[in-house]
């Protein structure tokens, strides 16, 4: 069975600082690996996805995400905060080894930048 | 502007009301999903329709009746519903069902649903 954790509720950074929100998943087989942002009041926005190839991904915003195969996770990182990233994240894993499988979305994890 | 556009945005609705959620996407794809996001609960997956075709059904109550006509709109069909139902109700749609792709999936802004 395939999960997905995210296991901060919430992260509070400086802005101007580097951020982290940690994600980290369990597949049977090898794992798609998404982060999705969601402003107040606002639907989900995809940030950048895994697929395959480079474990660094760049997105949008500023955005990276890195995949490590060894430790099973996919921290979301940024060099420089800025209070307009304060927002629900939330990450999600699909485990290609398994045809029925579906996307699996984390409980969310709420960055705050502070000024 | 998402692509996925829900209506309404939000909506109020007593227990014996009959109402609808409409979903319509404009990308071109053809899966479609509804998403319940409830407070400090995980995105729980409800319905997925894959080229117009119901492909899973979440364990998700009768009271909540989809319906998707063609591969670009989606409609969920509320009745006698509780208030524990109220949550945000998320459309989401990709190129194509949750098959063996890494297809993104992209959500609209969702329909804010209260029970009284």
């Amino acid at each position: 069975a395939q999960s997905v954790a995210q296991p901060e509720d919430q992260v509070n950074v400086a802005e101007g600082n580097p951020l982290t929100v940690k994600c980290t998943y369990s597949v049977s087989g090898n794992p798609y690996l998404f982060w999705y942002v969601q402003y107040p009041n606002r639907g989900l926005q995809f940030l950048l996805k895994y697929i395959t190839g480079d474990n660094l991904v760049k997105g949008s915003y500023g955005f990276e995400a890195e995949f490590n195969k060894s430790q099973t996770s996919f921290h979301l990182k940024k060099p420089s905060a800025l209070v307009s990233d304060s927002a629900l994240y939330f990450c999600a894993v699909r485990d290609i080894g398994s045809s029925a499988s579906k996307i699996i979305f984390g409980s969310g994890t709420r960055l705050s930048i502070r000024p | 502007e998402t692509g996925v556009t829900q209506t309404p945005r939000h909506l109020v609705m007593g227990m014996t009301n009959k109402k609808s959620l409409k979903c319509e996407q404009h990308l071109g794809h053809n899966a479609m999903y509804w998403y319940k996001q409830s407070a400090k609960k995980p995105l729980e997956l409800m319905f997925v329709y894959n080229f117009k075709e119901q492909t899973e059904n979440n364990s998700v109550p009768s009271r909540f009746s989809p319906e998707c006509p063609n591969s670009s709109h989606l409609f969920l069909h509320l009745h006698t519903l509780q208030p524990e139902d109220s949550a945000l109700y998320l459309c989401a749609s990709s190129q194509d069902g949750q098959g063996l792709s890494g297809n993104t999936i992209y959500f609209g802004e969702g329909s804010w649903l209260t029970v009284v």
